[in-house]
């Protein structure tokens, strides 16, 4: 079974510049999630999906980020423009809707971003 | 509302030795408890789960957590620790919201 895809998995940009990373959760997961992981961190949820609706999206900067899942399978992150404190490691993650349980996730590699 | 943490950023310990990762959780229902461990420049991989079926749970790579409700805690152990331990590992909560909340992690660093 293929694992959740994500790319690319480094960028550097300069402040100001625009970014969007993409991911493609595990076949027939309905549950998308991005997190965010800033160094010496744990993860911290931006935005959570439920095919293509969004169930949370309470931690997510609005005036920057910017996230979407058409046709409830693949999605993509977007931030514009970017702020020297969006240098993190930004995770997909996917759980299937039924016989998972609340919290039991499957991570991506992620997508390394440096804001120079 | 929901919260966990972990004692200590870093942990370092001799390859043959215990392993103990320290892990205590705030919340105001029964929680779903989790460890997970990321390898460098990996994503997150399950080690084990708590559902409340039985308070020892047993995870991959010989490591065990204990539930513990009247100390609020969920340790992570490990009775002989490899070299392919090395990693960081976090702890993580849902008490039956919709979001996972993680511990800011401990890394494990073992040496010969």
């Amino acid at each position: 079974e293929a694992g959740v895809a994500q790319s690319p998995r480094y960028k550097i940009i300069e402040k100001r510049q625009s970014v969007a990373f993409w991911c493609n959760p595990i076949s027939g997961h309905a549950t998308l999630y991005w997190y965010q992981q800033i160094l010496g961190q744990g993860p911290k949820l931006l935005i959570q999906f439920q095919n293509n609706g969004v169930v949370d999206d309470s931690q997510l900067p609005k005036d920057r980020f910017s996230a979407e899942r058409l046709k409830g399978v693949d999605s993509t992150l977007k931030i514009q423009p970017a702020k020297l404190e969006d240098s993190a490691v930004y995770l997909c993650a996917s759980s299937p809707q039924q016989g998972a349980l609340p919290g039991e996730l499957f991570f991506g590699e992620g997508s390394r971003l440096t804001v120079l | 509302a929901q919260s966990v943490t972990q004692l200590g950023s870093h942990v370092s310990v001799s390859e043959g030795a215990l392993v103990l990762l320290r892990c205590n959780y705030s919340s105001s229902v029964p929680p779903y408890l989790f460890w997970y461990v990321q390898y460098p420049n990996q994503g997150l991989q399950l080690l084990l789960k708590y559902t409340s079926a039985a308070t020892l749970v047993k995870g991959i790579n010989g490591f065990e957590a204990e539930f513990k409700k009247s100390e609020t805690s969920f340790h992570l152990t490990k009775p002989s620790a490899h070299m392919s331990d090395a990693a960081e590992y976090f702890c993580a909560v849902n008490s039956g919201y919709s979001t996972l909340t993680f511990g800011k992690g401990t890394m494990l660093l073992v040496s010969p």
